[in-house]
Order: C-alpha cells, then sequence, then structure tokens
C-alpha cells in the first residue's frame, strides 16, 4: 500500500517526444513536489503545488508543466524531450506546504528514471 | 534493491549537545551516500555526501558523517548543535556509477531546544 507511487519506474523514449510521469499520494496531503536528480546525483526542487496550484516553480524550463488535477495528483509533463532531460525525477508530498514557522516531513516516491536517447 | 533505515523518528536536544542520528542501508554494492536537510521554511538541501575516499566525510555548518563499510553505516554527527540545526534530516542511498535511483530513509526530525 505504497504511500507516493510513481509511474512509469522507467521511461525510455527518443528525442523530441512528449512524455508524461504519474504521481499519487494516499496520505490525504495537502502539498505535493517534484524533485530532479542529476547527473550529480544531487536532488533539487522543480514544482510544488498546495491544493492544487502552483505555490513554487523553480528555473525550469518550460517545456516541463506540472499539473494537479486534484490534490492527491501532480504529474509532469515534458514537452519536446531533449538528452539533457535525462534523469531521475522524484515525487514527495507533504501534509502542507513547508513554512518558516513549520517543517512539514516530506514523503518520497521510488523515483522515475528518464532516459532519452 | 537497496534500502535506507533511519532509526530516530525524533530526536530533541538541547543547544550544545553532541547530535548523532543513525543511518544504515542494505546494499551489496559499491555505494554513494548522502545527508539531505529540510529547514523549516526552506526545500530540501545538500548537507554531504560520500562518493569515495576518507571515510569521514565534513559538511556544511559543522556536520560530518562516518562511512562504515563493514557496518553498513554512514551515522550524521555533530559535536554540538544549535537551535538552527532544528531540521528534517534524510539519508540517502545509491549504488555507485551511471544513473542509479537515490533511495531514501524515512527521515528524522531534530529539535533543538534553546
Amino acid at each position: 500500500d505504497t504511500a507516493v507511487s510513481q509511474t512509469p519506474k522507467y521511461l525510455v523514449t527518443q528525442m523530441g517526444n512528449d512524455k508524461s510521469i504519474k504521481c499519487e499520494q494516499n496520505l490525504g496531503h495537502d502539498t505535493m513536489y517534484w524533485y530532479k536528480q542529476d547527473s550529480k546525483k544531487f536532488l533539487k526542487i522543480m514544482f510544488s503545488y498546495n491544493n492544487k496550484e502552483l505555490i513554487i516553480n523553480e528555473t525550469v524550463p518550460n517545456r516541463f508543466s506540472p499539473k494537479s488535477p486534484d490534490k492527491a495528483h501532480l504529474n509532469l509533463h515534458i514537452n519536446s524531450l531533449e538528452l539533457g532531460d535525462s534523469a531521475v525525477y522524484f515525487c514527495a508530498s507533504s501534509q502542507g506546504p513547508t513554512t518558516s514557522a513549520t517543517n512539514e516531513k516530506l514523503f518520497f516516491g521510488s523515483g522515475t528514471q528518464l532516459s532519452v536517447l | 534493491a537497496q534500502s535506507v533505515s533511519q532509526h530516530n523518528h525524533h530526536v530533541i536536544l538541547s543547544e550544545a549537545a553532541s547530535l548523532e542520528l543513525g543511518c544504515n542501508y542494505s546494499y551489496g554494492g559499491t555505494v554513494n551516500l548522502f545527508w539531505y536537510v529540510q529547514y523549516p521554511g526552506q526545500h530540501l538541501q545538500l548537507l554531504l555526501k560520500y562518493f569515495s575516499g576518507d571515510p569521514l566525510v565534513k559538511g556544511i555548518k559543522g556536520f560530518e558523517a562516518e562511512f562504515i563499510k563493514s557496518k553498513f553505516s554512514f551515522n550524521l554527527r555533530k559535536p554540538s548543535v544549535q537551535w538552527s540545526d532544528t531540521a528534517e534530516y534524510f539519508c540517502a542511498v545509491t549504488p555507485s556509477g551511471g544513473y542509479q535511483k537515490v533511495t531514501f530513509g524515512t527521515g528524522t526530525k531534530l529539535q533543538v531546544i534553546p
């Protein structure tokens, strides 16, 4: 009974294609995130949604578009895939958005390894 | 597949106390190890990492971690904590080489009381 689940786990595709990665959480959390694990294996925040509204949008190419149909889902759509998009993408969720007064614990999905050929 | 265990879920310390957060992993091969930290109001950031070489790794803000291969451990330490160290700490592991997914522990919440 996975708390934060991502699909697919592995995605191999050609340059120029459009692809989506889905994320669902069954924890009843209000906030969801997308992180990118880069080639040095470091994680960087990409987006954060709270209750279906975008609250964090880091410097990410606009080919990346998150979509949150409801607060339990945050999908990542990538247009015109490039070689440099190859990475592992992690979805995460927390009860609420982290603020200066609170520190909401993150729950991670198992990651989606994207390979662009 | 690899896994990571963080045994301490919530740690409460007074300022100036010493800190040690446990992290054990299971994987039969060579690994890369990380500690990430999430401070209140901020997003996840890298505290320190081990790829190879000296198993005692020093990170930012006075933190260090020691990789003990025989114990499959990578415990995080700090000799004297400050109130500003209050945060959530995540241990993570990935097999060495190439594109390998990071696996996270469940996190340890550290609360430092002034």
